[in-house]
Order: C-alpha cells, then sequence, then structure tokens
C-alpha cells in the first residue's frame, strides 16, 4: 500500500475485554514499530520488529501486552484484560531498515470504558 | 537512559513572525535525529533525517540544524497551515525512537 494502514481506527472495549489492533506497513520496509501516545505526550515505546522476530520488546508495560508479526508484514498488538489505563492512541511505524526514518499510520485510539 | 526535551512547549506566532523550536537531547552514539510534524488526530509526518553535528536540511519554510547536543527547528514567515505539534525523536545504540513531549505551534492570520 501507499502507507501504512491500522485497523480499526477507533476501538471502544469493556475494562477486562481482549482487544486487537492491526498494522499493516509499508511494502517491503522489513522494520515495524508500535508507540502509544496519549494526550499532549509524544509517541512512548512500545515493541520493534526486525522481519518476524521482536527485536526490542522492552517498552511493553506488563505482560497484558502482546505483538506478533508472523510473516513479516502485517502485525498485530494484542492487549489482554484491558484497563481504563491503557487508553490512549496506538501507533504503527515501519522503515526501511532499523536506521533509516519510520513513517506512521494514523493510529487506532483505544478507549476502555 | 536516551531522552529528549522540545522548548518551548508551546508557540503562538503571527503569520510571518520567523521563529525557533528547541530539541535537547541526550544519547549514547546519536545514530540519527529525526523531525516530525503531527496535526491533531493524525499520525506523525515525517519531515527531516539528520545524521550529523553541522549537518542542515531545509523543505519550504522548514530549516533543522543540529549540534552535538541539540537540534533546532527553524520557521520561516510561517503560515496558518503550518500550525500542528512539531515532534523530535532521537534513535541512538538502541534501535527504537526515543521522542520528545512535542512543541504546539500555533500560527495566527
Amino acid at each position: 500500500g501507499a502507507g501504512v494502514s491500522q485497523t480499526p481506527s477507533n476501538k471502544v472495549t469493556e475494562k477486562g475485554k481482549y482487544v486487537e489492533l492491526r498494522c499493516d506497513p509499508i511494502s517491503g520496509h522489513t522494520a515495524l514499530y508500535w508507540y502509544r501516545q496519549s494526550l499532549g505526550q509524544g509517541p512512548e515505546f512500545l515493541i520493534y520488529f526486525q522481519g518476524t522476530g521482536a527485536a526490542d520488546d522492552s517498552g511493553l508495560p506488563n505482560d497484558r501486552f502482546f505483538a506478533v508479526r508472523p510473516e513479516g508484514s502485517v502485525s498485530t498488538l494484542k492487549i489482554q484484560r484491558t484497563e481504563r489505563g491503557d487508553s490512549a492512541v496506538y501507533l504503527c511505524a515501519s522503515s526501511k531498515s532499523w536506521n533509516t526514518e519510520a513513517f506512521f499510520g494514523q493510529g487506532t485510539r483505544l478507549t476502555v470504558v | 537512559e536516551d531522552q529528549v526535551t522540545q522548548s518551548p512547549e508551546a508557540l503562538r506566532l503571527q503569520e510571518g513572525e520567523s521563529s525557533s523550536l528547541n530539541c535537547s537531547y541526550t544519547v549514547s552514539g546519536l545514530r540519527g535525529l529525526f523531525w516530525y510534524r503531527q496535526d491533531p488526530g493524525k499520525g506523525p509526518e515525517f519531515l527531516f533525517t539528520l545524521y550529523s553535528a553541522g549537518e542542515e536540511k531545509e523543505k519550504e519554510r522548514l530549516k533543522a540544524t543540529l549540534t552535538k547536543k541539540e537540534s533546532f527547528l527553524h520557521i520561516t514567515a510561517p503560515k496558518p497551515e503550518d500550525s500542528a505539534t512539531y515532534l523530535c525523536a532521537v534513535q541512538g545504540q538502541g534501535q527504537n525512537f526515543v521522542f520528545g513531549p512535542g512543541t504546539r505551534l500555533s500560527v495566527l492570520p
């Protein structure tokens, strides 16, 4: 595709439910990043994939958060037992390689009620 | 730990009034410094990459410069459509991007 695509654009879920957020990167980009952004703040790193493997997951806040990228393209961020504090915009970005600029999607706004 | 701060937090300019935004960073082994623009409700949009001190990049009314401790985004004769949040990020020895909190720029007609 022309750019990074994220679905859904908005997700409202009840506390305790499980959610999946999808990211479709730019074709041919091997590096994929997930970030979380709260209102008025800069993006906060969650996890980075190089190909199919998670090269750095040090930003995941706890074991309720998990991400996969099974074929080295589309990635899914999974959040179990959602809490109200998980409410934020989840951003996905991809880059040609790990040391070049990253291009972001529009984000998924997650609201936990 | 890599860190990025940005100042001012918010800036209001009249159309045509030039100014600069600051990004100060602490990083072990800078691989690149990145500037992004973010409009409300949108993802960050890539503007520039700077790799070494002394490097400069320009695009329309924007010019980014880099020293060993900070980067500046100079805005010359801004227009209302330049209103946005400007984010600075660094990539050090880790492979992720560390972002600052951003500067919210408003350009009044």
